[in-house]
């Protein structure tokens, strides 16, 4: 199976602030990488799929970017609605689709 | 609007069983690939099983092979999850979700999501 691994496990920020999150896969999967967001008690979100496509409704400041092992997603300015927990997915060698452990934005 | 309900969740006694219900509307179902995702409480997001569009294709996760099964009625726009011999570490919000891209034999992207239905095993 493909592990996917994300850091960091969690972050502190301030609105305003440019972060990035890291997610490494254990082989390539191409650009078979989709990012969610999920917030306490929802389901979650998809933002970016294909690694650097962004979903339609999803404001710009999220991209993604990477392929083969390593891949970000960046918020270029952090929104208020925007803390949440960010996890990343393969879909390239499946089953199973696997997810990283997750990446926890909290204010600073 | 894509909306799908999740039901059929609730508490059970270890070797229980459960089957989960998704009723899907505002899309055409039998065009696309549906799953099941789990998420223990605190814990993070762990994809559970996938159904193909037309139902001929299904994927398990190995912890769930041989005791699980998934399912789909395309004329009822519904899929369901049948859970066996039901296990403390099975306790977790069973969400449904569906795959992003049209006539995939297997999900890609899971773009939308149900709200989730909390399964809980003990005694």
């Amino acid at each position: 199976d493909i592990q996917m691994t994300q850091s960091p496990s969690s972050l502190s920020a301030s609105v305003g602030d440019r972060v990035t999150i890291t997610c490494r896969a254990s082989q390539s999967i191409s650009s078979y990488l989709n990012w969610y967001q999920q917030k306490p008690g929802k389901a979650p979100n998809l933002l970016i799929y294909a690694a650097s496509n962004l979903r339609s409704g999803v404001p710009s400041r999220f991209s993604g970017s990477g392929s083969g092992t390593d891949f970000t997603l960046t918020i270029s300015s952090l929104q208020p609605e925007d803390f949440a927990t960010y996890y990343c997915q393969q879909s390239y060698r499946t089953p199973p689709w696997t997810f990283g452990q997750g990446t926890k934005v909290e204010i600073k | 609007e894509v909306q799908l309900l999740a039901s059929g969740g609730g508490l059970v006694q270890p070797g229980g069983s459960l089957r989960l219900s998704c009723a899907a509307s505002g899309f055409i179902f039998s065009d696309y690939a549906m799953s099941w995702v789990r998420q223990a409480p605190g814990k993070g997001l762990e994809w559970v099983s996938a159904i193909s569009n037309t139902g001929g294709r299904t994927y398990y996760a190995d912890f769930v092979k041989g005791r699980f099964t998934i399912s789909r009625d395309n004329s009822n726009n519904t899929v369901y999850l049948q859970m066996n011999t039901l296990r403390g570490e099975d306790t977790a919000v069973y969400y449904c979700a569906k795959d992003l891209v049209r006539f995939s034999s297997s999900p890609d992207a899971f773009d939308f999501w149900g709200q989730g239905t909390m399964v809980t095993v003990s005694s």
